[in-house]
């Protein structure tokens, strides 16, 4: 158990929906990063948030949003859903900022799997 | 951002030593290479992290040679419950570097 919960761990929905992720990082983790794994494919890094800010970004649609609360949760928002939305949604945390604060990993969820129909 | 390249996938049978090379020709001096594994519907879990020569844990060892222009993942004795996607990540310690994973190798084990 990585000590990330992610929520639900099942999702189906329809297209043209939109759903709302969850990740509870490890108990005093500052840093939450999402990812997307389509069937077969890689992990794609959407966005981190370090401390309720944005840090950084990747590859992330403009019909998803994220945030990050001040307890330090994080929200995936995908709207408007698509076939191809269908995938596995992880979450992971870290202390801090991987390579600046002397975090060397980061810990991920067991994924919420989305399938859109 | 160092770009890595793996074989896609290898195979061994249970007992051999595995060893999974990544090639990051642009490393910058103050990049780091790391190691994930992830099992299917399961997120990454790291294995090891090294800047240079030698790093060994309880799961693997890191070979990274004086260029550093690649680095070796050492599996030894793989059993069936290796079987996996190894990935490999290069990152700076300006923490700058966002955590980003390739297609990584796909690592089959047959009894």
């Amino acid at each position: 158990d990585s000590g990330v919960t992610q929520t639900p761990k099942h999702l189906i929905t329809a297209t043209g929906q939109r759903v709302t992720l969850r990740c509870s990082p490890r108990s005093g983790d500052l840093s939450v990063y999402w990812y997307q794994q389509s069937l077969d494919q890689g992990l794609q890094f959407l966005i981190q948030y370090y401390n309720g800010e944005e840090r950084a970004k990747g590859n992330i649609l403009e019909r998803f949003s994220a945030q990050q609360f001040p307890d330090l949760h994080s929200e995936l928002n995908l709207s408007s859903l698509e076939l191809g939305d269908s995938a596995l949604y992880f979450c992971a945390s870290s202390g801090g900022v991987i390579g600046l604060t002397g975090d060397t990993e980061a810990f991920f969820g067991q994924g919420t799997r989305l399938t859109v129909v | 951002l160092a770009k890595t390249t793996q074989p896609i996938s290898m195979d061994s049978y249970e007992g051999q030593e595995v060893n999974i090379t990544c090639s990051h020709n642009n490393i910058a001096t103050n990049d780091y290479i790391t190691w994930y594994q992830q099992f299917p519907s399961q997120g990454p879990r790291f294995i090891i992290q090294g800047y240079k020569t030698k790093v060994t844990n309880e799961v693997a060892s890191l070979f990274i040679p004086a260029d550093r222009k690649s680095s070796t993942l050492s599996l030894p004795r793989v059993s069936l419950s290796d079987t996996a996607v190894y990935y490999c990540l290069v990152g700076d310690s300006s923490g700058n570097t966002p955590l980003v994973f390739g297609k990584g190798t796909r690592l089959s084990v047959i009894a």
